[in-house]
């Protein structure tokens, strides 16, 4: 089955700073990459997606780039700001009504003002 | 809309104890998940239901029974509960838009589940 890998598991950036997290994934079937954000307390909710026939997506701060060949994608934030700090998963799967998602073990982002 | 709920947000059971935790959703989708979430393991699926009335297993579905009786309600139920299941248990949703490509799961806020 699909193994999604990522990393950091913990990162602490400086506000106004940018924050990159990254993922590998390992069935080359999957075709579709969402990444949500886990603010405490509460379920994940998507931030970003991106599909397999799109190389880089972006939505004002938040980018996610895409590489197959490497099998790897990642999730760039720039100028963050503490509201940013919240645990982020990746996730792959293989897209088409039901989707089997394998999400990564996420990444606690700490923004220090 | 409420999205998605869950019942109860917070549980203590005594090991060998049964329980069932509900799932709730108003947005008419067709699918519908369980996972648990421990640390340093990510969301790790139990079981799914791809409409109403048929259910199957994910990853982690031993110790777990689920049933969806109708389209908005998903149940996981515990028969005998054990301290592995201590965890936090997030159901979520989603539905098929076909050739747009955007499959996003609606997460519920949680359960948290304590068996000691």
């Amino acid at each position: 089955g699909e193994n999604v890998e990522q990393h950091p598991s913990t990162l602490s950036v400086q506000e106004g700073d940018s924050a990159v997290i990254k993922c590998t994934y390992s069935d080359s079937a999957s075709n579709y990459f969402p990444w949500y954000k886990q603010e405490l307390g509460k379920g994940p909710q998507l931030i970003i997606d991106i599909r397999s026939n799109v190389g880089e997506k972006k939505d004002q701060r938040i980018a996610v780039t895409l590489n197959k060949t490497a099998k790897h994608f990642s999730l760039h934030i720039t100028e963050t700001q503490p509201e940013d700090s919240a645990v982020y998963f990746c996730a792959a799967s293989i897209g088409g009504g039901y989707q089997k998602v394998t999400f990564g073990i996420g990444t606690k982002l700490q923004v220090i003002p | 809309n409420a999205g998605v709920t869950q019942t109860p947000k917070f549980r203590v059971l005594k090991t060998g104890q049964s329980m069932t935790l509900l799932c709730a959703q108003d947005m008419n989708h067709e699918y519908m998940y369980w996972y648990r979430q421990d640390p340093g393991m990510g969301l790790r699926l139990i079981h799914y239901s791809v409409g109403e009335g048929t259910t199957a297993k994910g990853e982690v579905p031993d110790g777990y029974n689920v049933s969806r009786l109708k389209k908005q309600n998903f149940l996981l139920g515990l028969e005998s509960a054990a301290p592995s299941q201590t965890s936090v248990y997030f159901c979520a949703s989603s539905y098929s838009r076909q050739g747009q490509g955007t499959y996003e799961q609606y997460f519920g806020p949680g359960t948290r589940l304590t068996v000691t």
